[in-house]
């Protein structure tokens, strides 16, 4: 098992531009989700998903899309890079009752 | 407004001793609480939990109590090893094991575990 599988590690984006933070599970988990993780601020919670076709808004939803067409996948949009949006993403998923969520490794994004 | 708190953002213990990281919170609604350990350019890796009907929880090394009077939880890890040095988080969340997706992180706490 892969688990949770991020890319890219890296990205270094021009204010303005756009791009798809990937996410991938074979857990078969049917909750999906994106946080960022800024200094001082912990993770806060971007987008969620409780299965395929269904999203939702998280914390600090402004600037970013999701889609969820299967179980496996949840990419994460940038409309319109920006310097706020520079963070670190973690996407996570978990199957249902109690279960812990289980984090990819990470995209490091810097927006110039 | 931050609900879930940790206001320690370092702590430093000798190797062989017990660490207590410690965790506010304001919401009394939170029904569910997990503690993660996050290694540098790795993601939070899950460490143990505890439901709201429960005063404390046991796996090995690391045991989480909980004071719902209080809003306080803390995670006790005895001995400390090298290995425990990372960063810590503690997460909060409603109806959680009905399948709400909002964890709530606490700003995170750097243990080093000294030699």
């Amino acid at each position: 098992n892969a688990g949770v599988t991020q890319t890219p590690k890296f990205q270094v984006l021009k204010t303005g531009q756009s791009m798809t933070l990937q996410c991938a599970q074979d857990m078969n988990h049917e909750y999906m989700s994106w946080y960022r993780q800024d200094p001082g601020m912990g993770l806060r919670l971007i987008h969620y998903s409780v299965g395929a076709g269904i999203t939702d808004q998280g914390e600090v939803p402004n600037g970013y899309n999701v889609s969820r067409s299967t179980t496996e996948d949840f990419p994460l949009r940038l409309l319109s890079a920006a310097p706020s949006q520079t963070s670190v993403y973690f996407c996570a998923s978990r199957r249902g009752g109690n279960s812990p969520l289980h984090f990819g490794n990470g995209t490091r994004l810097t927006v110039t | 407004d931050q609900q879930v708190k940790q206001n320690s953002p370092s702590l430093s213990v000798q190797e062989g001793r017990i660490s207590i990281l410690n965790c506010d919170y304001t919401n009394s609604m939170f029904d569910y609480f997990l503690w993660y350990k996050k290694y540098p350019a790795e993601g939070p890796t899950f460490l143990i939990s505890i439901s709201s009907i429960k005063d404390k929880n046991e796996d090995g090394r690391f045991t989480v109590f909980l004071n719902k009077s209080a809003k306080h939880l803390s995670l006790h890890i005895v001995p400390s090893q090298p290995g425990d040095s990372a960063v810590y988080f503690c997460a909060a969340s409603e109806s959680y094991a009905q399948g709400a997706q909002k964890l709530v992180f606490g700003q995170g706490t750097r243990l080093t575990i000294n030699p």
